[in-house]
């Protein structure tokens, strides 16, 4: 059974950082992009980032180029998110998910259950 | 970046009732649109992928069509378990985008 749980979700102060991780099991990591989603509080859902099945191709919503980081260990089947300059606006449930082929885009199935980013001072 | 926009925004409907949640691109995606349910608290799960396909283990009764701009998704025949949030994605473009949701709820 595949199964993606997330991690490191917690509160932090605007300008703050935090890493997200996202622990894969039940599937060959390497060979399937991953992704992450997050989901404001009462809001809908909005694409942050995907990175394919090798790591060598990494893609950001406009929201977060240049502030948050994709990548992944495939020795350790993890996914990361690594998230600099918080704003309130990224407070967010962040969920990973996993892509349907090694490359990206493409849909997502399945997805954990989220972890709570709340940036507020 | 590729909009994608759903209609309508929320809708009630009874038990057995056939519903139909419509999803337009900003421009031409081929095939290229998923569809999700969420219910509240819930991660969401893929429904149908590639515009037309089922998911392994979503009951039949769920269908997509479309191709270029426009998609719909149908319920034939509404069951309690289906009130929830449904999402259109498109996965042609490596900028990823999300319709803003439907929310379907009980007349």
């Amino acid at each position: 059974e595949v199964q993606l749980v997330e991690s490191g979700g917690h509160l932090v102060q605007p300008g703050g950082s935090l890493r997200l991780s996202c622990a894969a099991s039940g599937f060959t990591f390497t060979n399937y992009g991953m992704n992450w989603v997050r989901q404001a509080p009462g809001k809908g859902l909005e694409w942050v980032s995907s990175i394919s099945g090798s790591g060598g191709s990494t893609y950001y919503a406009d929201s977060v180029k240049g502030r948050f980081t994709i990548s992944r260990d495939n020795s350790k089947n993890t996914l990361y998110l690594e998230m600099n300059s918080l704003r309130a606006e990224d407070t967010a449930v962040y969920y990973c998910a996993k892509g349907s082929t090694a490359m990206t885009p493409n849909w997502f199935d399945p997805w954990g259950q989220g972890t709570l980013v709340t940036v507020s001072s | 970046d590729i909009q994608m926009t759903q209609a309508p925004s929320s809708l009630s409907a009874s038990v057995g009732d056939r519903v139909t949640i419509t999803c337009r691109a900003s421009q031409s995606i081929s095939s290229y649109v998923n569809w999700y349910q969420q219910k509240l608290g819930k991660a969401p799960k893929l429904l149908i992928y590639a515009a037309s396909s089922l998911q392994s283990g979503v009951p039949s009764r769920f269908s997509g069509s479309g191709s270029g701009t426009d998609f719909t998704l149908t319920i034939s025949s509404l069951q309690p378990e289906d009130f929830a949030t449904y999402y259109c994605q498109q996965s042609y473009s490596t900028l990823i985008t999300f319709g803003q949701g439907t929310r379907l709820d009980i007349k």
